[in-house]
Parts: structure tokens; sequence; C-alpha cells
């Protein structure tokens, strides 16, 4: 079974420029996750999805951050404009059935470096 | 709110030595209790999960951890540490809430030394 895949694994961009991620989740994984993660801090979630819906995105800064999942299967994760404090690792995840027990299994994820 | 908390930032341990990273846990209804594991420029790894059942639960390259309801621990172990073992370890609760989202501590970096 194909993990989840990320792209691209490295990204470096200036301050108020944008930037996009993509994520293909594990196939057959309705249910979809974005995280931050700063370094040396645990990940954060952005935005979780179920199929092509938003569940919870309470946590995502609206104001710069958007994230859309239109067929409900490949998501991406845009940043605009990017801030200093936007500099961490997006990891994304996936999960079969929400609600259910099973696991998330994470993506490698993209490192962003905004200078 | 579910949250979790590893007070150790740091551990480390001899190759061949027991090792436990600790954690501990607050949820408002039943605890579904995940460790996961990140290597160098790595997403996490799944390692173990408790969801209901027996204390001690065993998962991937020989790690367990006990759950222990009165203490609101879930401590990760493992009887003989290997060198291969040094990474960062998570802990994560899942949330009860219509989201079932998964709450995570900020991670204990472990050490094993040769």
């Amino acid at each position: 079974e194909a993990g989840v895949a990320q792209s691209p694994r490295y990204k470096i961009i200036e301050k108020r420029q944008s930037v996009a991620f993509w994520c293909n989740p594990i196939s057959g994984h309705a249910t979809l996750y974005w995280y931050q993660q700063i370094l040396g801090q645990g990940p954060k979630l952005l935005i979780q999805f179920q199929n092509n819906g938003v569940v919870d995105d309470s946590q995502l800064p609206k104001d710069r951050f958007s994230a859309e999942r239109l067929k409900g299967v490949d998501s991406t994760l845009k940043i605009q404009p990017a801030k200093l404090e936007d500099s961490a690792v997006y990891l994304c995840a996936s999960r079969a059935i929400a609600g259910s027990t099973d696991t998330q299994y994470f993506g490698p994820g993209t490192r962003l470096t905004v200078l | 709110a579910q949250s979790v908390a590893q007070p150790e930032d740091q551990v480390k341990v001899a190759e061949g030595n027991p090792l436990t990273v600790k954690c501990t846990y607050s949820v408002s209804g039943n605890p579904y209790l995940f460790w996961y594991v990140q290597y160098p420029n790595r997403g996490l790894q799944f390692l173990l999960k408790y969801i209901t059942g027996d204390n001690l639960v065993k998962g991937s390259y020989g790690f367990e951890a006990e759950f222990n309801k009165s203490q609101t621990s879930f401590h990760l172990k493992k009887p003989s540490a290997l060198v291969s073992d040094s990474a960062l370890y998570f802990c994560a609760v899942r949330d009860s809430g219509y989201g079932q989202n998964f709450v995570f501590g900020p991670g204990t970096r472990l050490s094993v030394l040769p």
C-alpha cells in the first residue's frame, strides 16, 4: 500500500510571497489532515477534511492560509502572503474513516523556510 | 479540551538498557492514545495505540506502552534500547468531539548512547 505523498519536500521563499503544497492521501482514505509543525514542537492541526468537506478549520489562519480538496482525494494548502513565522514543516496525514479507531498515517512533510 | 504533556524534553539511555518516555493526558471522555516516532527529515510513523482492552499495548519495533487510567498516563517503554531508536517521540490523544482530531504533545527526544 502506497503511503501519503507530499510535494515539494522543501521550499524556500521570501516573506510576502505565496506558496502551495500538495498532498495525495492513501487510496480510499476519506479523512485528510494538514498539520503545521514548528521546530521543537508537536504537530498542530490546521484543517481536517472528510471527503471534500471541511470538518474543522478552527486553527487555520484564514487571512493567509487556504486549503481545498475538490474531488475528495488530493489536497492543496496555500499560504498567501507568507510571513517569517510560517517557517515550519507542513505535514499531511490521512485516515480511513472518521469516527473509527483507525490510525492516521503521515506523509514526509514539506519543509518551508520563509526569509 | 484534550491535552497531552510530555514532561521530559530529552531522555538519554545507554544501549541495551530499558527506556521509558513519559506521557500524561487530559480528556473528557474515553481516552484514545497514540505514540508516534519521527526520524530526521521524515514524517511521523505510527508506533502503537490504546483504544480499549489490556492496559499493556505492544507496538512496532519492540515498543510497548502502559495505560494507567488512575494516573492518566501512557508511558512508552522498551526493554532494551538500540542506538537506532534515537529519534523524536510524540504522544497524542484523539479528540472525542465530532472531528475526532488528534492533539499532540510537544515531543521527547530520545538519545540512545552506544
